[in-house]
């Protein structure tokens, strides 16, 4: 198993262009969500996902947009990047059966210039 | 889901017990206790959760009070290698609680 992959591990971006950050996992899990954490701070959550074609907003949703077509693939789409969305984002996934802990990417570092 | 207190900011030696408070004191008859942490700038990482009754595994032993209005998590024997930002996350159990808010943790320093 590969686990939460999430790619690029990098980016540079400029204000106003748009791109899409990709999440995959290969554990079946029902839920996935989308964090962002800047620089000194805690995880904030974006958008989440309890199965596919059901999404949610989290806490910082504006300026982002999410779909689920399939289990395995929970793309984040930036539509109009700004420098206040620099920052790593992680994407999670969990089981929707019992209760599991998530597992977690090891992040995109988006910087917007 | 109910909210969390953790300490900003906690020393340990190494090969010592590490013990990290956690306040929950609004939770929830349905909302368990999830601790992560997260090593330097990498994803976070599930160490265990809990209900009521006391938790072990490979990484950490959970203490739940028998009010359930706070909780610890225990690593017996620290390394410099658990350096690194521990958060208590409150969250139900059923899909409406899948949204899992994170508070600021507490950040761990293992000194040798």
């Amino acid at each position: 198993n590969a686990g939460v992959t999430q790619t690029p591990k990098f980016q540079v971006l400029k204000t106003g262009q748009s791109m899409t950050l990709q999440c995959a996992q290969d554990m079946n899990h029902e839920y996935m969500s989308w964090y962002r954490q800047d620089p000194g701070m805690g995880l904030r959550l974006i958008h989440y996902s309890v199965g596919a074609g059901i999404t949610d907003q989290g806490e910082v949703p504006n300026g982002y947009n999410v779909s689920r077509s399939t289990t395995e693939d929970f793309p984040l789409r930036l539509l109009s990047a700004a420098p206040s969305q620099t920052s790593v984002y992680f994407c999670a996934s969990s089981s929707g059966r019992g209760n599991y802990g998530y597992t977690f990417g090891s992040g995109t570092r988006l910087t917007v210039v | 889901d109910a909210k969390t207190t953790q300490p900003p900011s906690m020393d340990c030696a190494e090969g010592r017990a590490a013990n990290l408070p956690c306040n929950h004191s609004t939770i929830s008859g349905n909302e368990y206790v999830y601790w992560y942490r997260q090593i330097h700038s990498q994803g976070p990482q599930y160490i265990i959760h809990g209900l009521k009754n006391n938790e072990t595994n490979e990484m950490a032993s959970l203490i739940i009070t028998e009010d359930r209005k706070s909780s610890t998590l225990i690593l017996p024997h620290a390394t410099l290698r658990d350096t690194a930002v521990y958060y208590c996350i409150v969250r139900a159990s059923d899909t409406g609680g899948f949204k899992t808010i994170f508070g600021a943790g507490t950040r761990l320093f293992v000194k040798a």
